[in-house]
Parts: C-alpha cells; structure tokens; sequence
C-alpha cells in the first residue's frame, strides 16, 4: 500500500498560483495518483486524478515527473474560497473491490489569505 | 438528482445503544464504502462493497456491521456504540472501470458522539 507525504499546511494569497507536492517513492505501477479537496463539516470532493505527465480539468493542474514518485497539485488564482484541506492519495481502485486500499493521510491544510 | 445522501446527520448515543446509519445513492455506481474520520486525520475505510450482494472488510471493521440492501443503498450498524466510535462517517460511491480510476463521491456525513 502506497502511502504519502504532504505539506501539513501551507499559506497563500488571493490571486496566486499554489502548489502543493505530494511524495510516493513506493507507488505501484498501475497505481493512480488522486487528489481531493475537503471543506469543514462536508465530505471530500474529487479534484484531479493522473496516471502520469500532466493533467489539466477546469480547476487544477497535476504535475507528474516520470519516474512518477512525487506528484504536485497546481492551483491557478486562488481564492479565499479554496481554503480547505487537499488529500493527496494513491491507489488503484478501478476494480473497487478486494485487496485494495487507499491511504488517507492527514492531508495539506490550505489556508488563502485575502 | 441528490447524489449521495446520509441519515442521520447527527446522532448522540449512550455506550452500548445501537444504531443503523443509512447511505443512498443515485448515481447508479456499482461500489459503495464506508469511512470514519476522527479530528486532524484522513478517513480511514470501516467496510465497503463492490458491488450488489458482496461486502467486504475495510481496515477499521471492528464494532461494526454492514448491508448492501441494494444498489442504491448501505447501511453501517453499531450493535453496541462505544466512546471509541466517536466520529464522522462518510458513505462514498464509485463507479466500478478502468475509466474511474479513484474517483469516489461522497456524502455529507454523520457526526455521532458516544457517551
């Protein structure tokens, strides 16, 4: 089971671009590399997933170099609104059932300062 | 369209109590899974089931139960709560292909307290 590092927090402000980098030096290789965001009192919400190089959705960037043991998250012009908790995770559970599991660390608080 | 949804929102039980916490989808996703997150920590997996009629140990399974009615719905049940299940639980689907990868969705969650 991979696990992963993260930042415990980072600090921002309006308007930046934030990067937040995820280390996995033991990923497997049909592991994908997921990030979800989390808002207090609610459940986390899917962000961006990639298997490697890049990967581009409407709200964030991931970044991952070839020998895919780190990853990073790239959020263009935040705002106070992204100020929440980032979970970086690897993992395949395409299949969804046994012998799989991923590893939710504690996660990266992002806080945006106006 | 409502997604995931959880019953109860909040639930306060005495040691001891039980209770069935209920989870429907309506997304039509094959698996379902149960997570508990204590405070300042990542969830950790209580059960799940891959798909109708299967359900399977997470990593925390310990004082709890589980029933895949149906398609739309898991239930987790606490025969007799603890102080140590204090928590928020989080019901997730997902669909079961290659194409999903890990993207699962969640629901609003339960907070239960146990005195």
């Amino acid at each position: 089971l991979a696990k992963t590092t993260q930042p415990i927090s980072m600090d921002s402000y309006e308007g930046q671009e934030v990067n937040i980098t995820c280390s996995h030096n033991n990923i497997a290789t049909n592991d994908y590399i997921t990030w979800y965001q989390q808002f207090p009192s609610q459940g986390p919400r899917f962000i961006i997933q990639g298997y490697k190089t890049k990967v581009t959705n409407e709200v964030a960037s991931l970044f991952i170099p070839a020998d895919r043991k780190s990853s990073t998250l790239s959020l263009p012009r935040v705002s106070l609104s992204d100020t929440a908790v980032y979970y970086c995770l690897v993992g395949d559970m395409r299949a969804g059932d046994s012998n799989y599991q991923l590893i939710w660390g504690a996660g990266t608080k992002l806080i945006i300062k106006p | 369209n409502a997604g995931v949804t959880q019953t109860p929102k909040f639930q306060v039980l005495k040691t001891g109590q039980s209770m069935t916490l209920q989870c429907a989808q309506d997304m039509n996703h094959n698996s379902m899974y149960w997570y508990r997150q204590d405070p300042g920590m990542g969830l950790r997996l209580i059960y799940y089931s891959a798909s109708e009629g299967t359900t399977d140990k997470g990593e925390v399974p310990n004082g709890y139960n589980v029933s895949r009615l149906n398609k739309r719905e898991f239930s987790l049940r606490l025969e007799s709560a603890a102080p140590s299940q204090t928590s928020v639980y989080f019901c997730a689907t997902k669909f079961r292909g290659r194409a999903s990868g890990n993207e699962q969705y969640f629901g609003p969650g339960t907070r239960l307290t146990v005195t």
